[in-house]
């Protein structure tokens, strides 16, 4: 089924290991962007892309890296986890057709990190 | 970027229309009014968005106030899968805000059997 595919689903980090979470989409969205969600709390952006090779900071940039090297794939990297990093992350990935109406996300079914 | 206001919770019962508020009111010309609901344990699921016009689609309708600084989230007969938190976003479709999605608390909607 199309849509975007996000993994692990979990997983458990001592603090200053590093690690990448994967996003990919099928779709051929030209967007896409990385959430995270503390409990009881909305999303907060962290990065995100408008295309292959083109990336920018969100909200909450600190302590992450992505890059965009295919239209497919946009994968979040911890360098150095901390337990402020201790959160679900969700990647979402969109059309973008400015001036002709900008259609809704399709969200990831989430990545819950802990660390310890 | 723009804000929106929503109250914090709302309750329904089964099978009753549900009017979920959200104000905007420094909202820009070009933003978009998009709303997502994210149920538990999931992530947000998209569910209808508008510029100017009201909008149906198969999950719901979106009534946009003439003067844009306000929209409802119009769910016709309320169902328990329907019970989630609704988020009322603006997107932005020009300058730094262009595409962003910005989440605010959203509104917890109960729905009663």
């Amino acid at each position: 089924n199309a849509g975007v595919t996000q993994t692990p689903k979990f997983q458990v980090l001592k603090t200053g290991q590093s690690m990448t979470l994967q996003c990919a989409q099928d779709m051929n969205h030209e967007y896409m962007s990385w959430y995270r969600q503390d409990p009881g709390m909305g999303l907060r952006l962290i990065h995100y892309s408008v295309g292959a090779g083109i990336t920018d900071q969100g909200e909450v940039p600190n302590g992450y890296n992505v890059s965009r090297s295919t239209t497919e794939d946009f994968p979040l990297r911890l360098l150095s986890a901390a337990p402020s990093q201790t959160s679900v992350y969700f990647c979402a990935s969109s059309e973008l057709r400015r001036y002709r109406g900008l259609n809704g996300y399709t969200f990831g079914s989430g990545t819950r990190l802990t660390v310890v | 970027d723009a804000k929106t206001t929503q109250p914090n919770s709302m309750e329904s019962n089964e099978e009753e229309p549900v009017h979920l508020p959200c104000n905007h009111s420094t909202i820009s010309g070009t933003d978009y009014i998009h709303w997502y609901r994210q149920l538990p344990s999931q992530g947000p699921e998209y569910v209808i968005h508008g510029l100017t016009s009201n909008v149906n689609n198969r999950m719901a309708s979106l009534a946009i106030a003439e003067d844009r600084k306000s929209s409802t989230l119009i769910l016709h007969r309320a169902t328990l899968r329907d019970a989630a938190v609704y988020y009322c976003i603006l997107r932005g479709d020009a300058g730094t805000s262009y595409g962003k999605l910005t989440f605010g608390q959203g509104t917890i909607l109960t729905v009663h059997p």
